[in-house]
């Protein structure tokens, strides 16, 4: 079992505010990362696939960031809204090793 | 709609009775997975399948059992449920393993309470 850590492990934010979260994974044999959000009873959707050290990845107001040589990744959310509350989880690896995520919640 | 459907969704039991939580997936895809989720710790494989009638163990395997006798089909069986296996359960699939980009497709969860 790989080690996958994601912090922080929740954060509260204000409608409107920028925030990141991350995602470290160990450094060697990089085969894959992906983001993952998840809302709260609902199925766990696939945001970004990262393959290459350097990758920036953008969907909407999301982006993320790959560094695969210090293992590890980001996701930016900009002016956050209500809607984006959710945990966002990366997995790692071709066996998907997932963290335990980070749950986001915004305050309007 | 290409999906991957669970059922059920809920469900309370009690140990010892054996159960069955079917998985089936529309999109024609080779690798089928389960996870379990619990309060702390990341979504964690409990088994998977290459391909029909290829099964593996992931991190967690104990207490279940699994069967792929059709590539749409990937049940999850609890022979004997005990208390710890109360959790969430997550079914997914994806085209293959093969490619990086491959990504993997969740079901909408059962949960399952055994008393």
């Amino acid at each position: 079992i790989l080690n996958v850590e994601q912090s922080p492990q929740s954060l509260h934010v204000q409608e409107g505010d920028s925030t990141n979260f991350t995602c470290s994974f160990p450094s060697s044999n990089f085969y894959a990362l992906h983001w993952y959000r998840w809302e709260t009873a609902k199925s766990p959707e696939a945001l970004f696939v990262m393959t290459l050290n350097g990758d920036e990845k953008k969907k909407g107001r999301i982006s993320a960031t790959l560094n695969t040589k210090e293992g590890y990744s980001y996701l930016y959310i900009k002016g956050s809204q209500p809607e984006d509350s959710a945990t966002y989880l990366c997995a790692f690896g071709n066996q998907f090793y997932f963290g335990t995520g980070t749950s986001l919640t915004v305050i309007p | 709609e290409a999906q991957v459907t669970q059922n059920p969704r809920y469900l309370i039991t009690v140990t010892g009775k054996k159960l069955t939580v079917t998985c089936s997936q529309n999109m024609n895809h080779e690798y089928m997975s389960w996870y379990r989720q619990d309060p702390g710790l990341g979504l964690r494989q409990i088994y998977y399948s290459m391909n029909v009638e290829v099964t593996d163990k992931g991190d967690v395997p104990e207490g279940y059992k699994v069967s792929r006798k059709e590539k749409r089909n990937f049940p999850l069986i609890l022979e004997s449920p005990s208390p710890n296996q109360t959790s969430l359960y997550f079914c997914a699939s994806s085209l293959l393993r093969t490619y990086p980009e491959d990504t993997q497709y969740f079901g909408p969860g059962t949960r399952l309470t055994v008393l």
